[in-house]
């Protein structure tokens, strides 16, 4: 079957950093999205990661390993308005998006 | 620029009644479009995928229904409410044939009592 897990709940200062672990089984893979979400809002777009490594935008970096079906979101710097969930997804064979249930990121002062 | 509408935004609908819920994209053609439902603090559940007019993916058996009655509009709908159906529902778009970042509109918040 197919699956996302990622941590349910973590916890960090503002200003410090931190790392949201994914790890993934999809029926064929064809890449992996990072999504941000806020309390009562949509989510949105924050990265997708086909080929293994890290991908650098600005303070938020993804990093990839198709063997190990592992992805890292991190996040540098961190500020209060970072404070929100970070949604890990699977694009499998068929081009759909596999959702992880989610990392509710709680930033403490 | 694209644009994808949802309303409403919040619904409270006693068990038994109807729903209907629209989505509207603006700015691009032939798009594929999704539901989704999200239980408080859990993922993202798929409803309901279409790649065109009139062609409806399900991929939970359950009692909603959903409709494409024209390219850039999907619709929502059951004929009659379950507490269960209670969550944030939110419709997305993405790009036929691309790599499928999906575009989230607003949400609508319904509650069923």
């Amino acid at each position: 079957g197919q699956n996302i897990d990622q941590p349910t709940e973590m916890t960090a200062t503002e200003g410090a950093i931190v790392q949201i672990n994914c790890t993934y089984q999809t029926s064929g893979f064809n890449g992996l999205f990072w999504y941000q979400q806020h309390a009562g809002e949509a989510p949105t777009f924050l990265s997708y990661n086909v080929l293994d490594g890290l991908e650098e935008k600005g303070r938020f970096s993804s990093f990839l390993s198709r063997s190990k079906g592992y992805s890292y979101l991190l996040l540098k710097e961190l500020q209060m308005k970072d404070s929100a969930s970070y949604l890990c997804a699977g694009l499998d064979s068929n081009y759909q998006l596999i959702w992880g249930a989610g990392t509710k990121l709680i930033i403490k002062p | 620029s694209q644009t994808i509408h949802q309303w409403p935004a919040t619904l409270v609908q006693p068990v038994g009644s109807p729903l209907s819920l629209e989505c509207t994209v603006e700015g691009t053609s032939n798009p594929n479009l999704y539901w989704y439902r999200q239980a408080a603090g859990r993922g993202l559940q798929l409803l309901f995928y279409s790649v065109g007019i009139g062609q409806i993916s399900s991929e939970v058996p359950q009692n909603l229904s959903a409709s494409r009655p024209q390219d850039r509009q999907f619709i929502l709908s059951s004929k009659k409410l379950l507490l269960s159906d209670s969550g944030f529902y939110l419709c997305a778009w993405s790009v036929q044939q691309d790599y499928n970042e999906q575009f989230f509109g607003p949400g609508t918040r319904l509650t069923v009592l």
